[in-house]
């Protein structure tokens, strides 16, 4: 079965550089989140995207951004990088459907970008 | 205090013991509920799902959800050595598109 494809697998980058990490959700999915995991830390929420409209806002600093477009696949755009940005990212999609917020969503994660910033 | 708690672990059992993992949450409005696991430097994998009361059997596994005591717990029969890796209980969020996780534990198998 198809999986959530995230580009790329590595990236490093130095202080105050930009990164642009990129999620092609499951097909069908109309949802996509992005996680940030810091070393032996657990998933933290960042953003979610719903039919291509931002739906929910979570810890993403204001130097984050992202988007999704209208194939569904969502970008994070990350400026002024920090040491502290050196993370694992993980994007995951679900469908929603009609089910709504009140729904029994699924989430399945992609493999994730392991970002080090020097 | 952290929304999702979990014991840190690691938790030990020998090959084919039943391993039990155990998990609370402050949202009582939470509906949905997941197991995921998540083998270091990898990315999380689901494991089981479960929205009602009761016991969610699959394979290896039982899910276990009480809302009234607002813990949900994973029972994994037979262990193996490759079951070893971090557990992690996440909880969407009440009228969000969103899931928090908890801390995991660190389930550890021995041969």
């Amino acid at each position: 079965a198809a999986g959530v494809i995230q580009s790329p697998r590595h990236l490093i980058k130095e202080k105050r550089e930009t990164a642009t990490l990129k999620c092609y959700p499951i097909p069908r999915h109309d949802t996509v989140y992005w996680y940030q995991q810091g070393p032996g830390q657990d998933p933290q929420f960042l953003i979610s995207f719903y039919e291509k409209m931002q739906s929910d806002k979570g810890s993403i600093p204001d130097r984050f951004s992202a988007q999704q477009f209208s194939d569904y696949h969502s970008e994070l755009n990350m400026s002024s990088l920090e040491l502290g940005d050196s993370a694992l990212y993980f994007c995951a999609s679900s469908y929603d459907g009609l089910a709504g917020l009140s729904g029994y969503r699924t989430q399945y994660f992609g493999p994730g970008t392991r970002l080090t910033v020097l | 205090q952290k929304e999702v708690e979990q014991n840190s672990g690691p938790l030990s059992v020998p090959e084919g013991a039943i391993a039990s993992l155990n998990c609370t949450y402050s949202d009582r409005g939470s509906q949905s509920f997941f197991w995921y696991r998540q083998y270091s430097g990898k990315s999380p994998e689901l494991i089981m799902s479960i929205y009602s009361n009761g016991d969610k059997e699959d394979g290896r596994f039982t899910a276990q959800l009480n809302k009234a005591s607002q813990y949900v717990s994973l029972l994994i029969r037979d262990s193996q050595p490759s079951d070893s890796a971090t557990y992690l209980c996440a909880v969407m969020d009440t009228g969000r598109r969103a899931l928090t996780f908890g801390s995991g534990t660190r389930l550890q198998v021995q041969p």
